[in-house]
């Protein structure tokens, strides 16, 4: 079935920096690559997502970019503020493939 | 738009009983998805419904097991209850089918404490 292995399992930077977190996955039938941002004691929430016909996607300070050779993908947050500190999950699926999630990444932005 | 309910929020249960959590989907979505989140192993998937039919279940033993209902409502049950099952048990619903990739929407999370 699917891995999906997260890295690292906790980033601090501080605020204005850039935080990358990186995830590899194993069935290259996965075609579905969604991150999800849980805030403390809150549920996780999309934050972006990609799918495999796409190499990379923006959304303001977000971007993913994927690599299906390779097949791993990262999620990069520029201009961090202290609102972006959460936990960071990433996942894959496709096809027959069920939703794989990564460990999550605990990212801390210090003001 | 309300969003995806699961009660109870929390509950306490001791070893060897049983335990029913449930899952009200917003309204309109007819997927539903179960997971499990612990500190350091992110959410580990445990089944998925659509149209009350399971499409799909983790690797979890026959103790863990689920159903969704007409109205796509669902439920999950744990027999047999062990220390290990002590954890957030998170249910998600989407507009779109399993196999077409949509958006989670996840509840707030049951929190089972098995003493």
């Amino acid at each position: 079935g699917e891995n999906v292995e997260q890295h690292p399992s906790t980033l601090s930077v501080q605020e204005g920096d850039s935080a990358v977190i990186k995830c590899t996955y194993s069935d290259s039938a996965s075609n579905y690559f969604p991150w999800y941002k849980q805030e403390l004691g809150k549920r996780p929430q999309l934050i972006i997502d990609i799918r495999s016909n796409v190499g990379e996607k923006k959304d303001q300070r977000i971007a993913v970019t994927l690599n299906k050779t390779a097949k791993h993908f990262s999620l990069h947050i520029t201009e961090t503020q202290p609102e972006d500190s959460a936990v960071y999950f990433c996942a894959a699926r496709g096809g027959r493939v069920v939703m794989r999630f990564g460990a999550g990444t605990r990212l801390t932005v210090k003001p | 738009k309300a969003g995806v309910t699961q009660t109870p929020r929390y509950l306490i249960k001791t070893r060897g009983q049983q335990v029913t959590l449930s899952c009200s989907p917003i309204s309109g979505h007819r997927s539903v998805s179960w997971y499990q989140q612990t500190p350091g192993q992110g959410l580990q998937f445990l089944f998925e419904y659509f149209s009350e039919t399971q499409r799909n279940k983790g690797n979890f033993p026959g103790r863990f097991s689920g159903r969704q209902f007409s109205n796509s409502r669902s439920e999950m049950n744990v027999s047999t209850l062990e220390l290990g099952d002590s954890a957030l048990y998170l249910c998600a619903s989407s507009l779109r089918r399993p196999s077409d990739n949509g958006e989670l929407f996840f509840g707030e999370g049951s929190r089972l404490t098995v003493l």
